[in-house]
């Protein structure tokens, strides 16, 4: 099946530096992926919509300058957590879906904010 | 509009059992309704999927079961094993590649050996 490479899958960072995602959709081309966190024992809460070429579409609630997304190519989304803190500790997971619908995640990124 | 309910919050199964987890939607013009499996630290993973022009979907243990009118669907778990422990998410939304899904709570399935 198709699949989508989230790296890295653990981060520890420091209080106030910057810490970057990649999300890539190995076999298919993603014109749109999505960006998700995830708090332990609850669903995805979608954070951003990213589409290629243009400027993400944020969730009400989150914050554009903290959470920065980049989608360069068709195989490639970016979420960069700016100024980190402790509370922005969590499990952020990416997904794209193909021609058809089927969505496909990448395996999470647990960042951990000291 | 963009709701999904997902129930139960959990449940337990004993090996060889069936497991039956059902999601409610409430907009319409959805016509895409996957169901996800994670384990813990990993990310969900695609386990199956209905279209409304079909009632119900089979895949080796797995089955969707699609009421259109009820605007309801399900997952039956067949011969559930102790590997099956996950949590469960359905999902709905519009088929396109560029709309967002929307995800039931979630169920956390355990299966006793």
């Amino acid at each position: 099946g198709a699949v989508v490479s989230q790296h890295p899958s653990r981060v520890i960072c420091k209080s106030g530096t910057s810490v970057k995602i990649e999300c890539r959709s190995l076999d298919f081309q993603a014109t749109t992926m999505f960006w998700y966190r995830q708090f332990p024992k609850q669903s995805l809460m979608l954070m951003a919509t990213s589409n290629e070429g243009s400027k993400a579409t944020y969730e009400q609630g989150v914050e554009k300058d903290k959470f920065l997304i980049n989608h360069a190519s068709l195989t490639l989304s970016t979420l960069t957590v700016t100024s980190a803190h402790p509370e922005d500790s969590s499990f952020y997971i990416c997904s794209a879906r193909r021609q058809g619908g089927e969505a496909f995640f990448g395996q999470g990124t647990r960042l951990t904010v000291v | 509009q963009q709701q999904v309910k997902q129930s139960p919050q959990s449940l337990i199964v004993q090996k060889g059992g069936i497991s039956i987890i059902n999601c409610a939607y409430e907009n319409t013009a959805f016509d895409y309704f996957p169901w996800y499996q994670q384990f813990p630290g990993k990310g969900p993973a695609l386990l199956i999927a209905i279209r409304p022009d079909v009632s119900e979907k089979k895949e080796g243990r797995f089955t969707i079961s699609f009421n259109k009118s009820a605007k309801q669907f399900s997952l039956h778990i067949m011969d559930s094993q102790p590997g099956d422990s996950a949590t469960y998410f359905c999902a709905a939304g519009r088929e396109t590649s560029g709309s967002r899904l929307t995800f039931g709570e979630g169920t956390q399935l355990t299966v006793n050996p």
